[in-house]
Parts: C-alpha cells; sequence; structure tokens
C-alpha cells in the first residue's frame, strides 16, 4: 500500500510564478491536509478537504492560495504569483474516516524556493 | 498563548539512555495525542498516539498524556543513534474542526 504521495519534490519558482503542488492520498484515504513548515518552526495547517469538497481553509491566506480536492486526480494545492516569503516545505497528509480520522500520514514534503 | 509548546531542544543523549520529550497545551478540548518523528528533510513519521488521559506503550516508546495538567510526554527507552530525529507532538479534537495544533519539535540526537 503505497504511502502519501507529493510532487515535485523540489520546486523552484520566480517570484510573480504560480506553484503548483500535488498531493496523492493513501488508498481508502478520504481526507486531505497541507500543512506549511518554516525553519524552526511547526508544522501550520493550512486547509483540510474531502473529495470535491474544502472543509477548513481556516489557515489559508485569503489572496494567492487556493486547494482543490477533486472526484479524480491528486488534491492541488496552488500559490500565484509567488512571493520569497512563500519559500517553505509544504506538507500533505491524508487520514481515513471513520473512528481513525485523526491518524494522520504524511508525505514527504515539496520544498519550494522563490527565487 | 500558543494552542501547543514544546521545548525545541536540542537534546543530546549517549545511546542507552531514556529520554524524555515533553509538550505543554492550553486547549482542555484536547483529545487526540500524537507524536510524530521527523527526518532531516523528509515527511513527519506517525509514532504513536493517545486518546484522553493515560499511557500507552509500544516497545521502546511510551506515550504518556496528563489531561489535569495539559501535559504529555513521550519517553524512549534504550536509545539508539537511528532515534535521531525531531519529535514533535500533535493534538486534536472533535471540536476543533479537524484541526490538527503542532508544537515546533524537539530535534533529538543520540551518541553512539
Amino acid at each position: 500500500n503505497a504511502g502519501v504521495m507529493q510532487n515535485p519534490r523540489h520546486l523552484v519558482r520566480r517570484r510573480g510564478q504560480e506553484a503548483r503542488l500535488r498531493c496523492s492520498p493513501m488508498k481508502g484515504h478520504s481526507h486531505v491536509y497541507w500543512y506549511r513548515q518554516l525553519p524552526e518552526e511547526g508544522l501550520k495547517f493550512m486547509v483540510y478537504l474531502q473529495k470535491e469538497n474544502i472543509i477548513d481553509e481556516s489557515g489559508m491566506p485569503k489572496e494567492r492560495f487556493s486547494a482543490e480536492f477533486p472526484k479524480e486526480g491528486p488534491s492541488i494545492l496552488r500559490i500565484q504569483q509567488v512571493v520569497r516569503g512563500d519559500s517553505a516545505a509544504y506538507f500533505c497528509a491524508s487520514s481515513q474516516t471513520g473512528t481513525t480520522w485523526y491518524e494522520q500520514y504524511f508525505g514527504p514534503g515539496t520544498r519550494l524556493t522563490v527565487t | 498563548q500558543k494552542e501547543v509548546e514544546q521545548d525545541p531542544g536540542p537534546l543530546s543523549v549517549p545511546e542507552g539512555a531514556i529520554v524524555s520529550l515533553n509538550c505543554t497545551y492550553s486547549n482542555s478540548a484536547f483529545q487526540y495525542f500524537m507524536w510524530y518523528r521527523q527526518y532531516s528533510r523528509k515527511g513527519p513519521e506517525l509514532l504513536m498516539y493517545t486518546y484522553s488521559s493515560g499511557n500507552k506503550e509500544d516497545g521502546r516508546f511510551t506515550a504518556q498524556v496528563d489531561k489535569s495538567s495539559k501535559y504529555i510526554s513521550l519517553f524512549i527507552r534504550d536509545s539508539q543513534p537511528s532515534d535521531s530525529a525531531t519529535y514533535l507532538c500533535a493534538m486534536t479534537s472533535d471540536l476543533t474542526g479537524n484541526q490538527f495544533y503542532f508544537g515546533t519539535g524537539t530535534s533529538l540526537t543520540v551518541i553512539p
């Protein structure tokens, strides 16, 4: 059973470009979470999605950031017009519906560098 | 005040030592408590989870939760160099809208 997949693992963008980060949850998992991690800081919640629905996006900046989890295909975190402050590691986690919904499994992350 | 506080360390111990990692939290609604291990430039790996108060043991790892003190601990017995990593605590509740709150992580080095 493959774990959570994220791609690309490393992404370099110039200021003003768009960044698209992809996440495929574990098989059987229908909950996806996106987090951002900066050096010396913990994981910061950004958004929680289920298939075709954004459940909680309270941690995501209102401008330039969006997320989706379509019926088919991976979840995508999109950052438009990137700025240097967006440089960070972005992690996706998934969990399954039911009594173990709190067991999150993380992907390897995408390291975004904005030049 | 942060929801979750964790001493960042770094913590350095000799091989075979008992390691104690701790987190405190402010929200009494938290019910589920997790510990993650994160190696450098990797994703966090779920180590253990506990519901409400009490102890849970898994091999060399023991997780403790004291809800009255809002304090959780992870103990590692017979520590190994392969345990060298950053350890993150996390917590959530049915009442927090599925939001998970993480500590900043404690960096641990086990010296052979």
